[in-house]
């Protein structure tokens, strides 16, 4: 069964580092979705991207974060400079018709 | 503004048992989705089940079902016969067709399964 994949599952970076976050959402599935959750907490909307460009972005969707199609199939999130408050777990989705469908996350954390 | 609402923090249910998870929801939209995902300690999201605002069943997938009451605004999910792996943090999500595609998640219930 098809599925979300992201990497990597785990990623450790210093105050004021970039980092990629890496997605590769269901092939067939032309909506893509980054959420956060900072530990213990629920599930937060961060940006939608549909047709090679953002659809919609939440308050937290600052000027640090930004969202890119490289090429067919991966879908990446970047972070330019980091700070604390970063750490958290951020899961990418894809739709289809109805449902999202989410990958299994990359834990973040930012020293 | 949209909101879900998950009442219960933290609940038990003993192995076998049913055990029903509450959602309320706010909105004033007529078109709009209603989602359960459930996360196991492991931290992966997992889609359970999904209603739609216009849907006249309730939805059911296996031993999930969704008791929807549209006229309350509640989208409880009941899990019958629970299984030791069923324990995990439970999230309800609503889709709002006047607020784009994107999710809008309950606080969360913690499910603990008792053998």
């Amino acid at each position: 069964e098809p599925e979300v994949t992201q990497t990597p599952s785990h990623q450790v970076t210093q105050m004021g580092q970039e980092v990629i976050l890496r997605c590769v959402p269901i092939s067939n599935h032309l909506y893509f979705y980054w959420y956060r959750q900072i530990l213990g907490q629920k599930v937060e909307f961060l940006v939608s991207f549909y047709n090679n460009e953002i659809s919609e972005k939440s308050e937290i969707f600052d000027d640090q974060f930004s969202v890119e199609r490289p090429d067919g199939s991966n879908f990446t999130l970047k972070i330019r400079s980091t700070k604390l408050e970063d750490s958290a777990m951020y899961f990418c989705a894809s739709k289809s018709e109805y449902e999202q469908f989410f990958g299994p996350g990359t834990r973040l954390t930012v020293l | 503004a949209q909101k879900i609402t998950q009442t219960q923090p933290g609940m038990f249910v003993q192995e076998k048992e049913a055990v029903t998870l509450d959602c309320t929801y706010d909105t004033s939209d007529q078109s709009y989705g209603l989602f359960w995902y459930k996360q196991p300690s492991s931290g992966e999201m997992i889609f359970l089940i999904y209603q739609g605002s216009y849907d006249e069943q309730n939805a059911t997938e296996g031993r999930y079902s969704l008791n929807f009451q549209k006229a309350r605004k509640s989208a409880n999910l009941v899990i019958s016969a629970s299984q030791l792996g069923d324990s995990a943090m439970y999230f309800c999500a609503g889709r709002w067709e006047a607020a784009g595609n994107k999710l809008t998640f309950g606080g969360g219930t913690r499910v603990l399964v008792k053998p």
